[in-house]
């Protein structure tokens, strides 16, 4: 079965400084990758995902991940948070018949 | 662009009541899945449905049933809605795997329920 860990519940960050939010997938097979960021009381949004490709994904409002297999993580990141930046993030890892499973979500706070 | 819509925002039920969540998707997908969403617990996956008439249970499942009779419309039905039921409750829908854009899931604005 595959997982995604957030380590991180929460996440806090002063406008312009750099954002690492961290997730850890577990997967039998070669993974599927992906950032979801949910602002307050708006939709799921896809940021980037990772199939396969490049191991360095780059994304919506200028946020990337790296893949990396030996240290099963897909860490995400952006060199300098903005206000807007301030959501909650989830970490997904695609299972059998393409279903997505979740990580807990980490909150990132932005503060000027 | 893609548009998944739920048929309400809020929703307030009594326990025991049978309560329909309905979603309907615009783009002729042929997945789509439905998820409740809790703090602390992230999206969890409680019936999806890779074609009309077919489904398939996730995670959770216990406590609803699902409908496809059309392939826009994906139902999430309650038969006695319980107090632990009180969720926010996502719909999604996406391409099938064979198309270009298999793995992206597009997500309506949720629906949130409160049972009493």
């Amino acid at each position: 079965a595959q997982s995604v860990t957030q380590l991180d519940s929460h996440v806090s960050v002063s406008e312009g400084t750099p954002v690492l939010l961290r997730c850890n997938y577990s997967s039998s097979y070669s993974p599927s990758l992906f950032w979801y960021v949910q602002h307050p009381n708006k939709g799921l949004q896809l940021l980037l995902k990772y199939t396969s490709a490049a191991t360095l994904v780059k994304g919506i409002n200028g946020f990337e991940a790296e893949f990396k297999k030996s240290e099963t993580s897909f860490h995400l990141t952006k060199p300098s948070a903005h206000m807007s930046d301030a959501a909650e993030y989830f970490c997904v890892v695609r299972g059998g018949y393409s279903t997505l499973t979740f990580g807990k979500g980490t909150m990132l706070l932005v503060s000027p | 662009d893609v548009k998944v819509t739920q048929s309400s925002r809020y929703l307030v039920k009594r326990t025991g009541e049978k309560v329909f969540l309905e979603c309907v998707q615009d783009m002729d997908h042929e997945n789509m899945f439905w998820y409740r969403q809790d703090p602390g617990l992230g999206l969890r996956l409680i019936y999806f449905s890779y074609d009309v008439k077919m489904k398939e249970k996730g995670d959770i499942p216990e406590g609803y049933s699902v409908s496809r009779e059309k392939k826009e419309r994906f139902s999430l039905i309650l038969e006695s809605a319980s107090t632990n039921q009180t969720s926010m409750y996502l719909c999604a829908s996406k391409l099938d795997p064979t198309s270009g854009r298999f793995h992206e899931q597009f997500f309506g604005p949720g629906t949130r329920l409160t049972v009493l």
